[in-house]
């Protein structure tokens, strides 16, 4: 089955520190999504692409996020610097969004820990 | 109000009962409706769509009204795998060709030996 894959799964590091999270989504969607999921908020869309182009991002902090897709094959969420309200689980999501709307296929996400 | 809301239970139910969820939707140009199942600690998998007439798969049967704005999940003899957080999910499109999923918080569902 293909999956979204999603790196690292695991993150702990402390505040004011610089954190990058890859994606890389299913070979043939073309969009891709990224969440942020707390238990408070529960999941929230951050930012979203569609053929690689960034369509909206308004649910994300832009002073410290940041959101790239530099190819087909990988998109990246970048905080910087950290603080440790980010500490959340981030998942990225691929599929297809043609007419009728497809679902989302989820990675594993990246537990973060900002300490 | 929330653009998708769901009762957060938790639902504690004997192996075998019938469960039942319910979801609301507040736009009404929302085109596309899903059910999404969450196990601790993991992602959120699709479980199933839901389309206008209904439909069924196995022991999950799913409903949509959409002049009411309201989604249901119905599931049969459950079993402890169904223990799980159930996501309500609605899609639209909105400006400039996007189109985005918006979900529910989840009903948590315990079923017990």
């Amino acid at each position: 089955d293909a999956r979204v894959t999603q790196t690292p799964r695991h993150k702990v590091t402390e505040m004011g520190q610089e954190v990058t999270m890859r994606c890389q989504p299913i070979l043939g969607h073309n969009t891709v999504f990224w969440y942020r999921q707390t238990m408070m908020q529960g999941l929230e869309l951050l930012a979203y692409f569609r053929n690689r182009a960034p369509l909206d991002d308004s649910g994300m902090p832009k002073d410290r996020f940041s959101a790239e897709m530099p190819d087909a094959t990988l998109a990246t969420l970048k905080i910087q610097p950290s603080e440790p309200r980010d500490s959340a689980v981030y998942f990225c999501a691929s599929g297809w969004t043609g007419q009728g709307g497809q679902p989302q296929h989820f990675g594993d996400g990246t537990r973060l820990s900002i300490l | 109000r929330k653009e998708v809301e769901q009762d957060p239970g938790p639902f504690n139910v004997p192996e075998g009962a019938t469960v039942a969820f319910n979801c609301t939707y507040s736009n009404s140009a929302s085109q596309s409706f899903f059910w999404y199942r969450q196990d601790c600690r993991k992602e959120p998998k699709l479980l199933m769509s839901v389309y206008s007439s209904g439909n069924e798969d196995g022991r999950f049967t799913a409903q949509l009204n959409r002049a009411s704005q309201y989604i249901s999940l119905l599931i049969r003899d459950s079993k402890l795998s169904d223990s799980a957080t159930y996501l309500c999910v609605v899609g639209r499109y909105s400006g400039a060709g996007s189109y985005q999923l918006t979900f529910g918080k989840g009903t948590k569902l315990s079923v017990i030996p």
